[in-house]
């Protein structure tokens, strides 16, 4: 069965303390792997798309890497606006469907 | 565009009763999603479609639940009757195609509470 796994379940970092989020996935051939955020009632917000273990995908403080087995979200000096969930998501070849973690709730202390 | 769009965004109704949550994909999409939010099981995916036609329906709950899609524009999730544990919030996603670019876009969601 496909699934997509996260931790930790929830983070609480200081301002500028760097940090890594962890998503593992288990798919019959990975057609690509979607990073989001959810902001409190707010819809989940596209951020990367990874297609190749090797893969790295940048923005400002966001770093997205991925390997045959699991993907980093690494947070580099995060500031109190980074706060949210954070999402991975799998889509596998021959579907069109999206397999959600349960996501990581991060808390960026000033 | 103004994205995916949702409506009611919060709605109450009491146990039995049905509930009807609308959904307005982006202009284009091919794909459209129902989901599902609760704290203990996270996102889960109730059904797709592509081309206004249901691929897999194998997430939703049981028959108290469907789903429609009439044309590219418009789809509709029903529950009838409605029960407590249906409360949850429900969002409503589309995506271009499947090509390679492909990711999901969301609208806001539909918090219901059934009491």
């Amino acid at each position: 069965e496909d699934q997509v796994t996260q931790s930790p379940e929830a983070l609480r970092l200081q301002e500028g303390e760097s940090s890594s989020l962890n998503c593992s996935y288990t798919v019959s051939g990975l057609r690509g792997l979607f990073w989001y955020r959810q902001d409190p009632g707010k819809g989940p917000e596209f951020l990367f798309t990874l297609y190749s273990a090797g893969e790295e995908k940048e923005k400002e403080r966001l770093k997205a890497t991925l390997t045959k087995k699991e993907s980093f979200l690494h947070i580099t000096a995060p500031k109190p606006e980074d706060s949210a969930t954070y999402l991975c998501a799998a889509s596998t070849s021959g579907t069109y469907k999206y397999i959600f973690g349960t996501g990581t709730r991060l808390k960026v202390l000033a | 565009d103004a994205g995916v769009i949702q409506s009611p965004r919060h709605e109450v109704t009491e146990m039995g009763q049905e509930v009807t949550l609308r959904c307005k994909p982006i202009s284009g999409h091919n794909s459209l999603f129902w989901y599902r939010q609760t704290m203990m099981r996270g996102l889960e995916l109730l059904i797709y479609f592509n081309n206004n036609v249901p691929i897999d329906d194998s997430g939703m709950p049981e028959d108290r639940f469907s789903a429609k899609m009439p044309n590219a524009s418009f789809s509709t999730l029903k529950i009838q009757p409605s029960e407590p544990r249906d409360s949850a919030v429900y969002f409503c996603a589309s995506s271009p195609g499947q090509t390679r670019t492909t990711e999901a876009f969301f609208g806001q969601g539909t918090r219901l509470t059934v009491v």
